[in-house]
């Protein structure tokens, strides 16, 4: 299974824009990325996903490199509520397995 | 509207013992899924569920026994608990054709 590659943690003042990278230099064709996050003391939730072109949906949108190789999750104005740890994960549409890494930890500071 | 439910939500149990982790989905999801999450590491698949009756390892099976008599439920059976398997379990599912998954709120279980 492809890997993905995320930073640790981030940190973000509310009402700020939030760019969280994601680099999957190993991705085929197939992978779909997608992004999930965890809040303190809950389950994963979906967030977004995308296959090659840039996606927007409620919560946040994905920007997609045009090689692939990485992506970008972005939140325009991050809430309080935002922190969570978020997992950047490549779904290969022949399997139903999401292989989470480790994440990355979003701080969001008042 | 439920959505999935998991109990217990925590349990303590000792060595040796069986414990069955409970997973309930209101949607009539084709797919479940169950996961375990230790600190350090993201989320791993222990085994999943494509229908009623069909049920496949994912990466960390041993020591862990799924069934799926009914759509709906899908319980997580340890049946020799080992210290190893202290963690917090998760269950999700998905329909049929849509690749977002729909966790619970998980259960923590500590061997002593």
């Amino acid at each position: 299974d492809a890997k993905t590659t995320q930073p640790n943690s981030m940190e973000s003042n509310e009402e700020e824009p939030v760019h969280l990278p994601c680099n999957h230099s190993t991705i085929s064709g197939t992978d779909y990325i997608h992004w999930y996050r965890q809040l303190p003391s809950q389950g994963p939730e979906y967030v977004i996903h995308g296959l090659t072109s840039n996606v927007n949906n409620r919560m946040a949108s994905l920007a997609i490199a045009e090689d692939r190789k990485s992506s970008t999750l972005i939140l325009h104005r991050a809430t309080l509520r935002d922190a969570a740890v978020y997992y950047c994960i490549l779904y290969w549409v022949n399997t139903d397995k999401l292989i989470f890494g480790t994440g990355t930890r979003l701080q969001v500071f008042p | 509207d439920a959505g999935i439910t998991q109990s217990p939500r925590y349990k303590i149990t000792e060595t040796g013992r069986q414990v069955t982790l409970m997973c309930h989905q209101t949607w009539s999801h084709s797919y479940m899924f169950w996961y375990r999450q230790d600190l350090g590491h993201g989320l791993r698949l222990i085994y999943y569920s494509a229908a009623a009756d069909i049920t496949d390892k994912g990466e960390v099976p041993d020591g862990y026994v799924v069934s799926r008599s009914k759509t709906e439920n899908f319980p997580l059976t340890l049946e020799s608990a080992t210290r190893s398997q202290t963690s917090v379990y998760f269950c999700a599912s998905r329909p049929d054709r849509v690749r977002e998954q729909y966790f619970g709120p998980g259960t923590r279980l500590t061997v002593t």
